[in-house]
């Protein structure tokens, strides 16, 4: 079954308490993502990458991290998470063309 | 900068209405629009995608049409029903590459019995 996969579903740490978020694929898609959605705010992109080892920054990136070294896996990196971190965050994947993009279920992670 | 926006932010209608969502950009550039559903606590499902060259998509009950001179997008449901009740999302890509997807911030549907 093609599908976006992450871990953990639900995540509640303490501040400063460095935490990595993984997200992987079964698509083969060159193309991976992550959001975060916040009430009021809707869906705003973190980062991107356009496949292995490229990565760019989207509308939110400050406190977050990514990396690329395999094309199925992206996972998004909180170094020093903060209180203004605990959001819905969502991992997408689609491919280089020009396609609809597949979510992930979504982690919710509370920082405290 | 890409703005979206959905209008309106909620709408309940008796169930066997037809009824229509906005979504309106500002930048007319855009490669693709996509709809999207969400349930409460869920991810989001795909219903629709519109190339940047096409004005219109329909699947089932759903048809979804795309004036990018107007920067407006429109998704009409057809007989709604009470398993439609959801949050809709619209989604634009833009920027180099069509990397860039930028969202709304939602139609929360009610569609009641």
């Amino acid at each position: 079954e093609a599908q976006v996969t992450q871990n953990p579903r639900y995540l509640i740490t303490v501040t400063g308490k460095k935490l990595t978020v993984t997200c992987s694929q079964n698509m083969n898609h060159e193309y991976m993502s992550w959001y975060r959605q916040d009430p009021g705010l809707g869906l705003r992109q973190i980062y991107y990458s356009m496949n292995v080892e490229v990565t760019d920054k989207g509308d939110v990136p400050e406190g977050y991290k990514v990396s690329r070294k395999e094309k199925r896996n992206f996972p998004l990196i909180l170094e020093s998470p903060s209180p203004n971190q605990t959001s819905l965050y969502f991992c997408a994947s689609r491919t280089g063309g020009v396609n609809e993009q597949y979510f992930g279920p979504g982690t919710r992670l509370t920082v405290t | 900068k890409q703005e979206v926006t959905q209008i309106p932010a909620a709408l309940s209608v008796p169930e066997g209405e037809n009824l229509v969502l906005n979504c309106s950009f500002t930048d007319s550039a855009i490669y693709n629009l996509q709809w999207f559903r969400q349930d409460p606590g869920k991810g989001l499902t795909s219903l629709l995608l519109i190339q940047s060259s096409q004005r219109e998509q329909t699947s089932g009950r759903l048809n979804a049409s795309l004036d990018k001179s107007s920067g407006r997008s429109t998704l009409y449901i057809a007989a709604s029903q009470p398993g439609d009740s959801a949050t809709y999302l619209c989604a634009v890509y833009s920027g180099a590459g069509s990397y860039q997807l930028t969202f709304g911030k939602g139609t929360k549907l009610s569609v009641i019995p």
